[in-house]
């Protein structure tokens, strides 16, 4: 099985500059999730996807942060214009879309430095 | 709003030893899932092991075991005879529990991580 795709793998961009990193879920997986891993910290949820529909954005910096996830499968998030905080790892995960299923499966993550 | 505290963040172990790690946790729920993630130089999070709220018995897998305290909310993860791959970040992790399909319960909380060396 396939695991949760993420690309690129490393990205540097100059602040005020945009930037979009891609995700392709587990084939079956309706449920997708952008996690922010700020050095020295745990990952924070930015945004979840049931299907196509936004389940939870209330942690994404709307003004700047913005995602997508066309026909329920791959996911898009754009930073635009990005700041030095921005500087992070960006990590993709999917789930089964079932209350009795517990896991959520990780991609690798794009590190995302500003300068 | 539940939070979750790893005080660890730096632990070493002498390879075939055992190590424990802490995590405690603030929550107004009695229904939830508890989980240790290990997170390698790779960085793609790995799922070790994952406890039940509502299973008294505490979850193993192989080498990996938890300790859960529910009524103090502890919940700490002892790795046996430990292995150089075993080196990594490890998160402590939250998430709500409920048989009733409710979008928005199944995000994870994260602790800020413990990072655990190895010693050949």
């Amino acid at each position: 099985e396939a695991g949760v795709a993420q690309s690129p793998r490393y990205k540097i961009i100059e602040k005020r500059q945009s930037v979009a990193f891609w995700c392709n879920p587990i084939s079956g997986h309706a449920t997708l999730y952008w996690y922010q891993q700020i050095l020295g910290q745990g990952p924070k949820l930015l945004i979840q996807f049931q299907n196509n529909g936004v389940v939870d954005d209330s942690q994404l910096p709307k003004d700047r942060f913005s995602a997508e996830r066309l026909k329920g499968v791959d996911s898009t998030l754009k930073i635009q214009p990005a700041k030095l905080e921005d500087s992070a790892v960006y990590l993709c995960a999917s789930s089964l879309r079932s209350t009795m299923n517990t896991e959520a499966f990780f991609g690798q993550g794009t590190r995302l430095t500003v300068v | 709003a539940q939070t979750v505290t790893q005080s660890q963040p730096e632990m070493s172990v002498q390879e075939a030893e055992t190590v424990t790690l802490s995590c405690t946790y603030d929550t107004s729920e009695s229904d939830y899932y508890l989980f240790w993630y290990k997170q390698p130089p790779s960085r793609q999070m790995i799922l070790v092991i994952r406890q039940e709220a509502y299973k008294q018995q505490n979850a193993t897998e192989n080498r990996f075991s938890v300790n859960f305290q529910k009524a103090a909310k502890s919940f700490s993860l002892k790795i046996s005879d430990s292995q150089l791959g075993d080196a990594a970040m490890y998160f402590c992790a939250y998430r709500l529990y409920s048989l009733i399909s409710n979008f928005g319960n199944e995000k994870l909380t994260f602790g800020t991580g413990t990072r655990l060396t190895i010693i050949p």
